[in-house]
């Protein structure tokens, strides 16, 4: 079982507005920056947001970041049917002194 | 540009060790960290361990027991042993560089297109 928790999948219409959660503690989430991560089948993970809140160049501003607590959030608007992947978030965890993963979220566009 | 490249065997009997190489051209492998990261079919993904290049190192407490990362910086490489293999070990594995220089907690940025390993 993941650090951190992702639902697993989350479907939403072209056009449309989606956000992708990840649930953590105050270990990591709470004391550290977030990172996002795009996956398409068969290819290795992309950077899509650094700490936190920001975008690597050449990643749409239709992606973003945010966090509170000890949560964080991916909001994709605009939705396109090329944003159908797995997204991951990551975190450096201060209790296990190394990164963790969450679990992954299957998006779908219907 | 800057590119990573992982090879390494493709099947590894059970309780053997894994030996993967990740290769960096382009550019040097000093100055930022650099880890190993992998993911088993169908799975999430599971970070192994990071390297620096003058030696500095941290593993993944499950794998700690297992685990060990090397840099030849005459080669501008960096090497993973996953010791005792199982068939739990079958998975992709990604060799992928930090963003920021001399970071060890700031994210993977580069990663390399991975390397599949069956046990």
């Amino acid at each position: 079982q993941s650090v951190l928790t992702q639902p697993p999948s989350v479907s939403g219409t072209p056009g449309q507005r989606v956000t992708l959660s990840c649930s953590g503690s105050n270990f990591n989430i709470g004391n550290n920056y977030v990172y996002w991560y795009q996956q398409f089948p068969g290819t290795a993970p992309r950077l899509l947001i650094y700490r936190n809140d920001q975008r690597p160049s050449g990643v749409p501003d239709r992606f973003s970041g945010s966090k509170s607590g000890t949560s964080a959030s991916l909001a994709i608007s605009g939705l396109r049917s090329e944003d159908e992947a797995d997204y991951y978030c990551a975190v450096w965890d201060d209790s296990l002194s190394g990164w963790v993963f969450g679990g992954g979220t299957k998006l779908t566009v219907l | 540009q800057v590119q990573v490249q992982e090879s390494g065997p493709g099947l590894v009997n059970p309780s053997e060790t894994l030996s993967l190489t990740c290769s960096v051209s382009g550019g040097s492998i000093s100055n930022y960290y650099w880890s190993w990261i992998r993911q088993p079919p169908g799975k999430g993904l599971e970070w192994i361990g990071y390297m620096y290049y003058t030696g500095s190192i941290n593993y993944n407490p499950p794998l700690k027991s297992r685990v060990a990362i090397s840099v030849d910086t005459s080669k501008n490489q960096f090497s993973l042993k996953l010791t005792s293999v199982t068939a739990a070990d079958t998975a992709m594995y990604y060799c992928a560089r930090h963003r920021v220089q001399m970071e060890a907690h700031d994210g993977f940025a580069l990663w390399g297109p991975g390397t599949m390993v069956t046990v």
